[in-house]
């Protein structure tokens, strides 16, 4: 398998802009996971989906940001509009469900959003 | 509300000398617990985990964690610390047996600096 793929790597956009950022599970993984990791807040888990059902999305910092999982195998992350402050690096990580959580999450490469 | 605590924002040590990278965690219900690396501009890389049973687990590259059910910790550790060891490392944790079982929680992270 190919890992988590994440697209794009790099993302600069102008604020006000929509952004919109895109995960590819591990095949067979039930979990999928959004993170966000800044200098000064760490890593942050923003929303988490099993078998593609959002589960918590208390991370979410706010209303312009929404996650959808369509399908087991694709997840979009979308800022509408986009802020400075936004200005991370995102990750998407998805590990297998054995039903008592004990598995491990593998990451992907990670989006780096500049809001300019 | 689970949570994660790395105490130290940076840890130093020689080549050659035992290293210990602390964190402790809290949780309601039993603790599922993860060490993660990163290396600059890449996405976090599994390194060990603690299920059940044995509270000495080892893992990749030669490091281990030992589990401590009364301090609440699972602090990382590796005998002799080599330059390439150089990296972030987070601590996770997952609860087993709650309503959020598949949340997966990150510490703030520690800086792992290894001098020649």
């Amino acid at each position: 398998d190919a890992g988590v793929i994440q697209s794009p790597r790099h993302e600069v956009t102008e604020m006000g802009q929509e952004v919109t950022l895109r995960c590819k599970p591990i095949s067979g993984h039930d979990y999928l996971f959004w993170y966000r990791q800044t200098m000064m807040r760490g890593l942050e888990l923003l929303i988490y989906f099993n078998n593609n059902v959002p589960i918590d999305d208390s991370g979410m910092p706010e209303d312009r940001f929404s996650a959808k999982m369509p399908n087991a195998s694709f997840s979009t992350l979308k800022i509408q509009p986009s802020e400075p402050r936004d200005s991370a690096v995102y990750f998407c990580a998805s590990s297998e469900d054995r039903g008592v959580g004990n598995t491990e999450a593998f990451f992907g490469q990670g989006t780096r959003l500049t809001v300019v | 509300a689970q949570s994660v605590a790395q105490p130290e924002d940076q840890v130093n040590v020689a080549e050659g000398n035992p290293l210990t990278v602390k964190c402790t965690y809290s949780v309601s219900g039993n603790p599922y617990l993860f060490w993660y690396v990163q290396y600059p501009n890449r996405g976090l890389q599994f390194l060990l985990k603690y299920i059940t049973g044995d509270n000495l687990v080892k893992g990749s590259y030669g490091f281990e964690a030992e589990f401590n059910k009364s301090q609440t910790s699972f602090h990382l550790k590796k005998p002799s610390a080599l330059v390439s060891d150089s990296a972030l490392y987070f601590c996770a944790v997952r609860a087993h047996g709650s309503s959020n079982t598949g949340k997966l929680i990150f510490g703030q992270g520690t800086t792992l600096q290894v001098k020649p």
